[in-house]
C-alpha cells in the first residue's frame, strides 16, 4: 500500500515534443505529491509538487496533472530540451507535522534527442 | 532557495575503516534531515530519518549500528559508516525539510556523496 509505481522506466522524446511521465498510488492518506529531476551523480531536485486539492499545477514548461479518484498523477515536460534530459522521480507522502517520509516511485530516464 | 550541502561529495577508504559524511542546511533550520542510499540506475532507498536532538529512526532492514546518525544541530546532521565493506559502496543522500518554511514538508536534497570501499 505503500508503493509508487511509475512508467514508463525510460522515454525517448525529441527535442520540442512533450513528455509523459505518470506514476500511480495506492495509499489514499498521502496528499503531497512532488517530482524530482535528478541529473547523474548530483543529488535530486525538487521540481514540482501538487497537493490533492487542485488537479493540475503549472510552473513554466512543467505541468502536474492529478487525478485523485483514479489515484494517478503524470508530470508532462512540454517544449522538451535536451537539457531535460536526466532521470525523473515521483514521489508521495502524507502532509504532517513530524518526520513524514517520501516513497518514491522508480524513476523514469527521460533522453530528449535533437 | 532552499540549499542543502554535503561533505565530501567523494570519499575512498579502505575496508574496515569508518567515513563519516556531513549534511548540512545552509539557509534553513531543519529539525528532520534524511539520509538515502542510491544504487546505480536505481531509486532511493530511505535508510533513517534524522531528529535533531533525538535519536534517528531506522528503516527495517538497516543496521543502525553500522550507520550512525547524529543530528546534533538544526543544521547538521551527520551520518557514519562504520567498519565499512565493499558492499557499503553506493551513493548517500541527505535531505531537510524546511519546517520553518511556508511549505515545511518540502524536502531538499543534498548533493550526495559517493563512497568507495576497496
Amino acid at each position: 500500500q505503500q508503493q509508487v509505481k511509475q512508467s514508463p522506466q525510460s522515454l525517448i522524446v525529441q527535442k520540442g515534443g512533450i513528455s509523459i511521465i505518470n506514476c500511480a498510488y495506492e495509499n489514499t492518506a498521502f496528499d503531497y505529491f512532488p517530482w524530482y529531476q535528478q541529473f547523474p551523480g548530483k543529488g535530486p531536485a525538487l521540481l514540482i509538487a501538487i497537493r490533492p486539492d487542485v488537479s493540475e499545477k503549472k510552473e513554466g514548461r512543467f505541468t502536474i496533472s492529478f487525478n485523485k479518484s483514479a489515484k494517478q498523477f503524470s508530470l508532462h515536460i512540454m517544449d522538451s530540451q535536451p537539457g531535460d534530459s536526466a532521470t525523473y522521480f515521483c514521489a508521495a507522502s502524507r502532509v504532517n507535522f513530524g518526520n513524514e517520509k517520501l516513497t518514491f516511485g522508480t524513476g523514469t530516464r527521460l533522453t530528449i534527442i535533437p | 532557495g532552499a540549499v542543502v550541502s554535503q561533505h565530501p561529495s567523494r570519499v575512498i577508504c579502505k575496508s574496515g575503516t569508518s567515513v563519516k559524511i556531513e549534511c548540512r542546511s545552509l539557509d534553513f533550520q531543519a529539525t528532520t534531515m534524511f539520509w538515502y542510499r542510491q544504487f546505480p540506475k536505481k531509486s532511493l532507498m530511505l535508510m533513517a530519518t534524522s531528529n535533531e536532538g533525538s535519536k534517528a529512526t531506522y528503516e527495517q532492514g538497516v543496521e543502525k549500528d553500522k550507520f550512525l546518525i547524529n543530528h546534533a544541530s538544526l543544521t547538521l546532521s551527520t551520518l557514519t559508516v562504520t567498519s565499512a565493506h565493499p558492499e557499503d559502496s553506493s551513493f548517500y543522500i541527505c535531505s531537510a525539510r524546511d519546517t520553518g518554511g511556508p511549505s515545511s514538508y518540502e524536502q531538499y536534497f543534498g548533493p550526495g556523496t559517493r563512497l568507495t570501499v576497496t
